[in-house]
């Protein structure tokens, strides 16, 4: 149980293109949605939490305009990269905290490998 | 401010060589500490949830512990497919309801 998948597992854009990200929670529904992102050998820096329904809450130091976060339903979140450039490649990792469950308690997706040329 | 440390960053051990991986936090108050394991270019898998000092959580060769400044993570005969990075992260009393600080993780390798 509290499976979350992602996709895609990697992509390879152009800059100035935008990608979408897809944070699914499989088995279970999810009233609150994060995304994260991690460079290599660090540690997962929240960027922002998604609540069904409402408007994400972003990081300090995130650009909500530029990281588009939708969260349209209990088993969906998206992250939609805007006019990706280079400097935005890493590691993105979604997590969804089950309904009615602890609020530490978070699962984690696969991640999404994002490489802007 | 709310922080989390752990050590080692980096342990190398011999097949069946049992070590503790530390977690220290400072936060005002803990609602939580969790470890998770994560493999190279993977999402983190969750092991275990704390909620107060004394607590104890095993699972295989795992074993969790928790005191009011630190968590351990006792490996025990530790295999080769116990190799990855450990995460540690503590969910603090008041501020955002729902955000995890993580600390950096220890990575470790198990030799055959």
């Amino acid at each position: 149980g509290a499976v979350v998948s992602q996709h895609p597992s990697w992509v390879i854009c152009k800059s100035g293109t935008s990608v979408k990200i897809e944070c699914r929670s499989l088995d279970f529904q999810a009233t609150t949605m994060f995304w994260y992102r991690q460079f290599p050998k660090q540690s997962l820096m929240l960027m922002a939490t998604s609540n069904e329904g409402s408007k994400a809450t972003y990081e300090q130091g995130v650009e909500k305009d530029k990281f588009l976060i939708n969260h349209a339903s209990l088993t969906l979140s998206t992250l939609t990269v805007t006019s990706a450039h280079p400097e935005d490649s890493s590691f993105y990792i979604c997590s969804a905290r089950p309904f009615g469950g602890f609020v530490g308690a978070q699962f984690f997706g696969p991640g999404t490998r994002l490489t802007v040329l | 401010e709310d922080q989390v440390t752990q050590s080692p960053e980096a342990l190398r051990l011999q097949e069946g060589e049992s070590s503790s991986l530390n977690c220290s936090y400072t936060v005002s108050g803990l609602r939580g500490l969790f470890w998770y394991r994560q493999d190279p270019g993977k999402g983190p898998e969750f092991l275990f949830t704390l909620y107060s000092a004394g607590e104890e959580k095993e699972k295989e060769r795992l074993k969790a512990t928790l005191t009011k400044k630190e968590s351990f993570l006792h490996i025990t005969a530790p295999k080769p497919e116990d190799s990855a990075t450990y995460l540690c992260a503590v969910l603090p009393v008041g501020g955002a309801t729902n955000k995890l600080i993580f600390g950096t993780g220890t990575l470790l390798a198990v030799q055959p």
